[in-house]
């Protein structure tokens, strides 16, 4: 099984700052990763799937990047609605997929 | 808008059994496969089970192969998941999931609110 390993475990930023949220996979998953935001009592939402690639309604200010076993969510500039749990998720040789343990971004 | 709402959810005693329910709107249902993905309580996500569309084709994960099943009704919108012989590790909120396209390929585009499972006696 494909194991994600997300970092920071946690990420302390304050509004208007850049963020950089990492996921290594243990082995190759070519480029089917995918990112997801959850906030507190709600359901995940999908934000990226095939590494970089922006779901439908998601802001410019989230972008995806890497292949392989590197990946990275990029959020340009904090708003303060962006502050929640993130996973990744990949879907290489699917299924089974798995997801990461997820990056909690919290307000500085 | 994509709508997707879970039902079926409750207390089951180990050994039990409960059917989950999520009906579909605001899509072609039939056009796209379904998937169910669980959080245990202050844990992370884990997929469960998805269908294609045409609910030829199921995939279940390891952990709850020959205990759980998928299946559709695509004349009412609606997806199950059968849950027999539960665990207390199968405590968890359960969620309704739609995927990008037909076939079941992991890209999980809109969420349900989920249906809490607690398995106890």
């Amino acid at each position: 099984e494909i194991v994600l390993t997300q970092s920071p475990a946690t990420l302390s930023l304050s509004p208007g700052e850049r963020a950089t949220l990492s996921c290594r996979a243990s082995q190759s998953v070519s480029s089917y990763l995918a990112w997801y935001q959850q906030k507190p009592g709600q359901a995940p939402r999908l934000l990226i799937f095939d590494a970089s690639n922006r779901a439908t309604g998601i802001p410019a200010r989230f972008s995806g990047s890497g292949s392989g076993t590197d990946f990275t969510l990029t959020i340009s500039s904090l708003e303060p609605e962006d502050f929640a749990v993130y996973y990744c998720q990949q879907r290489s040789n699917w299924p089974p997929g798995t997801f990461g343990q997820g990056t909690r971004l919290d307000i500085k | 808008d994509v709508q997707l709402v879970e039902s079926g959810g409750g207390l089951v005693p180990p050994g039990g059994s409960l059917r989950l329910s999520c009906t579909a709107s605001g899509f072609t249902f039939s056009n796209h496969a379904m998937s169910w993905v669980r959080q245990a309580p202050g844990k992370g996500l884990e997929w469960v089970s998805s269908i294609s569309g045409g609910g030829v084709s199921t995939y279940h994960a390891d952990s709850v192969k020959g205990r759980f099943a998928i299946s559709r009704d695509n004349s009412r919108n609606t997806v199950f998941l059968q849950i027999n012989s539960p665990g207390a590790v199968d405590t968890a909120l359960y969620y309704c999931v739609k995927e990008q396209t037909l076939y079941s390929h992991g890209v999980f585009d809109s969420w349900g609110q989920g249906t809490l499972v607690t398995v106890s006696s």
